[in-house]
């Protein structure tokens, strides 16, 4: 039973479209996280919610728009896409405080 | 200045070697330090993690925290091919954790 699951695991698009991305989690767990991992490794950040309220908006263009229907699922909305979005996106979730996150196996997307 | 701070690599050692990554951060007012494993094409896994300073054991694992001059370590003995991934540092701050750029090791059999 997979605990992070997410799909699509690989998306191609052309710029300016829009596409969403889907997270889930059967943990139990009440904080889910996005974060977009680039080509240089680097993970950074995106979103955080925790019961399905916005507790971490970090620096990311407005085209980036999180969703949480429930605390076990998170999805990620993008408007307009552009070449630099291209990256993997991870999702994961965590009991509230909790230093251990568990990750889904990411969502690589590539933008042409 | 990035608030965790990692050599890239790739570090490329033979197996059985002692392998040590390191990291260094810019406040001193972390305190949960964390080491992640990922991968090629997966998602990172928790290996580690260490409150404060001085230093944890997990078989062949040792992470280290030197809060007086802010660094992270994690040591590998007796490395094995299986050990070949990025190795991720992260520190927490409030309701985040913070993660290095990540070093790419690669033990050769």
């Amino acid at each position: 039973d997979t605990a992070v699951s997410q799909t699509p695991k690989y998306l191609v698009t052309q710029m300016g479209n829009d596409k969403s991305i889907k997270c889930e989690q059967n943990l139990g767990h009440d904080t889910m996280y996005w974060y977009k991992q680039d080509s240089k490794k680097f993970l950074k950040i995106m979103f955080s919610y925790n019961n399905k309220e916005l507790i971490i908006n970090e620096t990311v263009p407005n085209r980036f728009s999180p969703k949480s229907p429930d605390k076990a699922h998170l999805n990620l909305h993008i408007n307009s896409l552009e070449l630099g979005d291209s990256a993997v996106y991870f999702c994961a979730s965590s009991q509230t405080g909790a230093n251990v996150l568990t990750f889904g196996a990411g969502s690589r997307l590539t933008v042409l | 200045q990035k608030e965790v701070e990692q050599d890239p690599g790739p570090l490329s050692v033979p197996e059985g070697a002692i392998v040590s990554l390191n990291c260094t951060y810019s406040n001193s007012a972390f305190q949960y330090f964390m080491w992640y494993r990922q991968y090629s094409r997966k998602g990172p896994e928790l290996l580690m993690y260490t409150y404060s300073s001085g230093n944890k054991e997990d078989g062949r694992f040792t992470a280290q925290v030197d809060k007086s001059s802010k660094y992270i370590s994690l040591f590998i003995r007796d490395s094995q091919p299986s050990d070949s991934a990025t190795y991720l540092c992260a520190r927490r701050g409030g309701n985040k954790l913070v993660f290095g750029a990540g070093t790419i090791l690669r033990v050769k059999s």
